[in-house]
């Protein structure tokens, strides 16, 4: 079965970056789309952006210029950076698999979530 | 950005009551919309995807329905393991978004 497991610091600095790793077991990387999710702390849920595996992105406007989102294929996974970041960026971050071509679709399955707290 | 609106934000329930949760979108999405419970400290778990179809393995006490811009939720005959936030996705346009989420809980 598929399955998603989120990685990386649980507490970033102010202005420093965010990079967060999601390895995927059960199924090949290159056959899906591929998302980050996050979840400000008793807020709602905000789509951060996709990629697939030729390197192909589409980034939240929200978060364009400050999001990358990367694969690895060899090691089965992808990557999310995010720069300058800010107490706003404290959340509970989730990875997830698209269900359709070019994310048009809901998420199934997700990784359990890692919480990033952005506090000096 | 296409705004998912739901509400009630909060709703309280017993044991075998009916529920709906509605949700609006603030233009045309034709039924590309989900449904996804989500328990305290978990992630989020699909239910409904394309608006009425149920994902495999959930329980048909769940339902969904609308089309357009009004949608709704229904858990018919509530059972413990359904207090839990709910929240709607459209997928008709980027930026993909969510509702700000529901919480069932108990009376």
């Amino acid at each position: 079965q598929v399955q998603l497991q989120e990685s990386g610091p649980g507490l970033v600095k102010p202005s420093e970056t965010l990079s967060l790793t999601c390895t995927v077991s059960g199924v090949s990387i290159t056959t899906y789309h591929w998302t980050w999710i996050r979840q400000p702390p008793g807020k709602g849920l905000e789509w951060i952006g996709y990629i697939f595996y030729s390197g192909s992105t589409n980034y939240n406007p929200s978060l364009k210029s400050r999001v990358a989102i990367s694969v690895d294929t060899s090691k089965n996974q992808f990557s999310l950076r995010l720069t300058s970041v800010t107490a706003a960026d404290t959340a509970v971050y989730y990875c997830a698999r698209c269900n359709a071509l070019n994310c048009y679709s809901w998420f199934d399955p997700w990784g359990q979530g890692t919480l990033v707290t952005v506090s000096s | 950005d296409i705004q998912m609106t739901q509400f009630p934000s909060t709703l309280s329930a017993s044991v075998g009551d009916s529920v709906t949760i509605t949700c609006r979108a603030s233009q045309s999405i034709s039924t590309w919309l989900a449904w996804y419970q989500q328990e305290p400290g978990k992630a989020p778990k699909v239910l409904i995807y394309k608006a009425s179809i149920l994902e495999s393995g959930v329980p048909s006490r769940f339902s969904g329905s609308g089309s357009g811009t009004e949608f709704t939720l229904t858990i018919s005959s509530l059972q413990p393991d359904d207090f839990a936030t709910y929240s709607c996705q459209q997928y008709n346009s980027y930026p993909l978004t969510f509702g700000g989420g529901t919480k069932v809980e108990i009376k």
